[in-house]
Formats: C-alpha cells, sequence, structure tokens
C-alpha cells in the first residue's frame, strides 16, 4: 500500500522560473492539503483540496501561488515568478475523509530558488 | 486566528532521562494530533487524542489531553537515541478540516 507521493523531491529554480510541485495521496483518500516548512520552524497550512474543489486556501499567498486536484492525477501545487523566500520544504498530506481524520504526509518537496 | 504554541522549542536531554513537551491552544480543540519529524525527514502521525482528560500510552511516550481540550503533553520515559527529532502537536477546531501545527519541540539526545 503505497503511501503518500510526492516529486521531484528536490527542486532548485532560479528567480522568476515556475515551480509544479506534485503530490500523489494514498490510495482511496480523496482530501489533499499542502504546507510549507521554512528551515528550523513548523508547519504552516496552506491550502485544502478535495477531488476539483479547492476548499480552504487561507495559509496560501494571494499571489503567484495555486493549487488543484483534477478528478484524474495527483494534486500540484503552483509557484510562479519564484523568489528566494520560496526556498522551503514543501509538504502534502492526504485523509480518507473530512473531519478528525489522520493525516499521512509525503516525503516532501525541497524548494531552493538561487 | 487559532494559535498553537509548544514549549520549550529545544530540549536537550542525556540517554535514559526523561523529557515533556507542552502544547497550548488559544482555542478550545476537537481533537489534538501528535506528529514526530526526524531531521531531514517528514512528519508522522504518533497518536490523536479526542476526548476531555483523555490519556493514551505508547510503549515509552504517554500523551495527555487536557480536561479544558486547550492543552496536551508528551513524555518519553528514559529517552534514546532514536528519540531524537521534531515534535509537533497539532490541532482542529469544530468543523474545520484544517490542522494547525504546533510549533514544535526539537529533542535532541546527549549519548
Amino acid at each position: 500500500n503505497a503511501g503518500v507521493m510526492q516529486n521531484p523531491r528536490h527542486l532548485v529554480r532560479r528567480r522568476g522560473q515556475e515551480a509544479r510541485l506534485r503530490c500523489s495521496p494514498m490510495k482511496g483518500h480523496s482530501h489533499v492539503y499542502w504546507y510549507r516548512q521554512l528551515p528550523e520552524e513548523g508547519l504552516k497550512f496552506m491550502v485544502y483540496l478535495q477531488k476539483e474543489n479547492i476548499i480552504d486556501e487561507s495559509g496560501m499567498p494571494k499571489e503567484r501561488f495555486s493549487a488543484e486536484f483534477p478528478k484524474e492525477g495527483p494534486s500540484i501545487l503552483r509557484i510562479q515568478q519564484v523568489v528566494r523566500g520560496d526556498s522551503a520544504a514543501y509538504f502534502c498530506a492526504s485523509s480518507r475523509r473530512q473531519g478528525m481524520e489522520t493525516q499521512y504526509f509525503g516525503p516532501g518537496t525541497r524548494l531552493l530558488v538561487l | 486566528g487559532q494559535q498553537v504554541m509548544q514549549i520549550p522549542q529545544y530540549q536537550h536531554v542525556q540517554e535514559g532521562e526523561d523529557f515533556t513537551t507542552y502544547c497550548n491552544s488559544s482555542t478550545t480543540l476537537s481533537n489534538i494530533q501528535w506528529y514526530k519529524q526526524r531531521p531531514g525527514g517528514h512528519p508522522v502521525f504518533l497518536i490523536q487524542l479526542v476526548k476531555s482528560g483523555e490519556v493514551k500510552k505508547q510503549k515509552r511516550l504517554t500523551f495527555q489531553f487536557g480536561e479544558a481540550k486547550k492543552n496536551s503533553s508528551l513524555h518519553i520515559t528514559a529517552t534514546q537515541t532514536t528519540d531524537v527529532g521534531t515534535y509537533f502537536c497539532a490541532g482542529n477546531n469544530f468543523g474545520n478540516e484544517k490542522l494547525t501545527f504546533g510549533t514544535g519541540t526539537r529533542l535532541t539526545i546527549i549519548p
């Protein structure tokens, strides 16, 4: 039973480029969450999605960031025109249903902006 | 908005000593979850507490949820080098799917 998968595991971008982070939830999970973790800091909620719907994007910057979870395929977190401050670890988590469900985390994508 | 604080931020203990981290929320929680993150790794779910005053044990780990459901603690007895990592609590409010993570306590063990 494969866990949450994220790719790439490491991503290097120059300022101004685009970053695309992918997350495939655990089998049977239809709820996806994205978190950002700056070095030596905690996890900050960014966005919560169900298939084809954004449920809560209150933690996501209004500009340059977008997320989707299409009917088919992985969830995508997209960062346009990256800046150095976007360098962080981005974790995706999935759960089976809403409510007090355990979230299972993927290995993360470490984004480095040069 | 909801804030979840943890103390201490860092803890260095000799191997074999006990360790405790405390978690405090600014609002009442529907449940509290605890995660462990090894250096360079990702958060791994440890346990979930739901009931007021609930206490759960996992071998050397004891988890407690406060009576008011606003605070929680994790106690590790006789620490081992495998306990190294950052321990996060996380909670959500009733009807809100968003998990708010605590600031974390980073545990290092001196052999």
